[in-house]
């Protein structure tokens, strides 16, 4: 069955950065793209980027250009979504989910929890 | 990209019908048939319910529907049931292979 298993809660500083792992299994992980989509606490969905299959391709949303960094490895099946520069706003459940279209998410991570605070 | 615009809160009761609406422009919602809708039940992770405008996943019971007039997206669920009620998102693709959220609804089965 297809999963996706992200890495756990992190705790960081304003100013620090974070790396979310999401390690997929069950399906061929080139057929299919990686969205990051983050939610802060009581608040919506934010759709964050988007990481293509086959070429591996990038495309972030404007509010987070320069800041955001979205990889895959196809070795372990995992894509990975850093954030640099945290603010106290960056706190959110961060998800991974494997789709295509960019917009149609139909298997999603169980989210990872992002706090920052001094 | 602004997110697209759905009402706070919606409401009905078991058995009868409720629209969701979703009101982007014409570089979003308006420009492609790339509209998905997403149910969040509190604590849990997104679950797709509709995409590409009007198609169900296998295992979404065809309660649920959408369409598109113009700018605007819609998610129908009929025969209300108190599962449904949830927080209901929808997403457009925004071209240039990004997307967009809107705000979300939250249905309240009475």
């Amino acid at each position: 069955q297809v999963q996706l298993v992200q890495s756990g809660a992190e705790v960081k500083k304003p100013g620090a950065s974070v790396k979310v792992s999401c390690k997929t299994s069950g399906y061929t992980f080139i057929n299919y793209g990686i969205s990051w989509v983050r939610q802060a606490p009581g608040q919506g969905l934010e759709w964050m980027g988007w990481i293509g299959d086959y070429s591996g391709n990038t495309n972030y949303a404007q509010k987070f250009q320069g800041r955001v960094t979205m990889t895959t490895d196809t070795s372990t099946s995992t894509a990975y979504m850093e954030l640099r520069s945290l603010r106290s706003d960056d706190t959110a459940v961060y998800y991974c989910a494997r789709g295509w279209e960019v917009v149609v998410l139909d298997y999603w991570g169980q989210g990872t929890l992002v706090t920052v605070s001094s | 990209q602004s997110a697209l615009t759905q009402p706070r809160s919606v409401s009905g009761s078991p058995g009868q019908s409720v629209t969701i609406s979703c009101t982007g422009t014409s570089s979003d919602v308006g420009g492609y048939d790339y509209v998905s809708w997403y149910q969040q039940h509190p604590g849990k992770a997104p679950k797709l319910m509709i995409f590409d405008v009007n198609k169900r996943p296998s295992g979404v019971p065809d309660r649920f529907s959408g369409s598109k007039s113009g700018n605007t997206a819609s998610l129908t669920i009929s025969g209300l049931q108190a599962e449904d009620e949830a927080d209901y998102f929808c997403c457009s693709y925004a071209g240039s292979y990004t997307g967009v959220f809107g705000g979300g609804t939250r249905l309240t089965v009475l």
